[in-house]
C-alpha cells in the first residue's frame, strides 16, 4: 500500500519568508510526528498528533514553527520568517496505533529539504 | 525529557565482520528501542525493534539487546556486507521517540 507521502520534496526559501509543508500519513493512522534533522544528526522531535488532537508540541524550537491536522489525516508544518538555521530535511512519520503500552513502530516519509538563503 | 546517546559516531569493519552500536537512554519509563537505517538521502528505515519485556531479539544477521536496569541497548551485526553501510540511528519511546546521534557504518569490501 502507499507509505507515508511528503510535499514539497525540495523548498529553497528566501529568509524571513514563510513556507509550508504537507505531509500525507498512511491510511488509517493514528498517530503522527514531526521531526527536524540537520546535516549528520539524528531526527529531532518536533510535534506529535493523535488523530486531530496536538498531544505534544514541546520539540517546536520557536514560535515562528507551528503544526495542524485539522481532520486527523494530512498535517502541515508551517514556519514563519525562515532563517538560515531552519535549513533542514523535515521528516513526517505515522503510526497505526495510539501511545500504549504495545508500542509499534513509525513509518517515515521522505523528508522535505529546506534550504532558506 | 528522554536523552539517548549513540555510540561510536564512526564505525569501519572489514565485509564479514561483525559491528556492534550502543546506545543509552535516561528515561526508565521508555519501552519501545527501535533501530533505523538512513542510506543517503533517503528516509529512516526500520530493521529491528525490541520492547522492554524482551531481553534479546534477533532477526538474520542482525540481533538487539536491551538491558533495562542499566538503560542501555545494543545493535550487533554479523557477517556484514557492503551494503550495510549507512548511518544507524537508534531511539528510545515510551509515547514520542527520542534519537540517537547516530552511527556511520563503513563496510570495507
Amino acid at each position: 500500500g502507499a507509505g507515508v507521502s511528503q510535499s514539497p520534496r525540495y523548498k529553497v526559501a528566501k529568509r524571513g519568508q514563510d513556507v509550508a509543508l504537507r505531509c500525507d500519513p498512511i491510511s488509517g493512522h493514528v498517530s503522527l510526528f514531526w521531526y527536524q534533522q540537520a546535516l549528520g544528526q539524528g531526527p529531532e522531535f518536533l510535534t506529535y498528533f493523535q488523530n486531530e488532537a496536538q498531544l505534544d508540541k514541546s520539540g517546536l524550537p520557536s514560535d515562528r514553527f507551528f503544526a495542524e491536522r485539522p481532520e486527523g489525516s494530512v498535517s502541515t508544518l508551517k514556519i514563519q520568517r525562515t532563517q538560515q538555521e531552519d535549513s533542514a530535511v523535515y521528516l513526517c512519520a505515522s503510526r497505526r496505533r495510539s501511545s500504549g503500552g504495545n508500542q509499534e513502530t513509525q513509518y517515515f516519509g521522505p523528508g522535505t529539504r529546506l534550504l532558506v538563503l | 525529557g528522554e536523552n539517548v546517546e549513540q555510540h561510536p559516531s564512526t564505525l569501519s569493519v572489514q565485509e564479514g565482520d561483525s559491528a556492534v552500536i550502543k546506545c543509552t537512554y535516561s528515561d526508565s519509563a521508555s519501552n519501545y528501542f527501535p533501530w533505523y537505517k538512513q542510506e543517503l538521502g533517503k528516509r529512516p528505515q526500520l530493521i529491528i525493534d525490541i520492547r522492554s519485556n524482551v531481553g534479546e531479539k534477533k532477526d538474520q544477521r542482525i540481533a538487539v539487546t536491551l538491558n533495562k536496569t542499566a538503560k542501555h541497548f545494543s545493535l550487533h551485526i554479523t557477517e556484514t556486507q557492503p551494503e550495510d553501510s549507512a548511518v544507524y540511528f537508534c531511539a528510545a519511546s515510551r509515547s514520542q521517540f527520542y534519537f540517537g546521534t547516530g552511527t556511520s557504518l563503513t563496510v570495507i569490501p
